[in-house]
């Protein structure tokens, strides 16, 4: 049973549009939630993180959504790059339980130049 | 700062065996992780220790062992290798504190034939 779920697969857009990735999630007690990047033959490396008392937090060109009654959050990314091309996980996880996080199955990214 | 190194980054193994994969980190975390990516999969939390001497199961346990005898080293150890253990490893490590994102390595591809 998945926890988190990115239901899109792949994204394509333009270099210079917007770029928005979602990810669903099911359990209520999750109250943390980070976006990772992750190119070919490396490990995912950390992008932007919120927590369940914001609903928005923003880093340069890129920011995270929540809408905690929905169970869904977002990453935008504005103006895209082609080297935001890569696969993006979003991770949630909850209080008190030694940072455990249940990831997506992720959304690979391609910014056309 | 070398962060999390698994060793090593590829592997061929046949049914039966029995190997040892790798992982040290350098940045004196606490928190270590080991998981498993399978194609068009999210990443599934196998083991995690939470200091030297303390180690849990996760989401997808059966088939491995880890130990924890020092805070930089978390070897992940599958005995009789099956095909369903055909997967990428991602090796992790954090900080305690809610919500602190792990530093990956850069991962052991194993496939069991």
């Amino acid at each position: 049973d998945q926890q988190v779920k990115q239901n899109s697969p792949s994204l394509s857009v333009q270099e210079g549009r917007i770029s928005i990735l979602n990810c669903d999630y099911t359990n209520s007690m999750f109250d943390y939630f980070l976006w990772y990047k992750k190119y070919p033959a490396e490990g995912p490396t950390f992008l932007i993180s919120i927590s369940s008392i914001k609903d928005k937090n923003e880093d340069g060109r890129f920011t995270v959504f929540l809408n905690k009654s929905a169970k869904h959050l977002s990453l935008h990314i504005v103006p895209s790059q082609p080297g935001d091309s890569a696969v993006y996980f979003c991770a949630a996880s909850g209080w008190g339980n030694f940072n455990k996080f249940y990831f997506g199955s992720g959304t690979k990214l391609n910014v056309k130049p | 700062n070398a962060g999390v190194t698994q060793t090593p980054k590829f592997r061929i193994l046949k049914i039966g065996q029995s190997m040892t994969l790798q992982c040290a980190q350098d940045m004196n975390h606490n928190y270590m992780y080991w998981y498993r990516q399978d194609p068009g999969m999210g990443l599934k939390l196998i083991y995690y220790s939470v200091g030297a001497g303390i180690t849990d199961k996760g989401e997808v346990p059966n088939g491995y062992n880890v130990s924890r005898s020092t805070t930089e080293d978390f070897p992940l150890r599958l005995e009789l290798a099956a095909p369903s253990q055909t997967s990428v490893y991602f090796c992790a490590s954090s900080s305690p504190g809610q919500g602190n994102g792990y530093t990956f390595g850069s991962g052991t591809r194993l496939t069991v034939v």
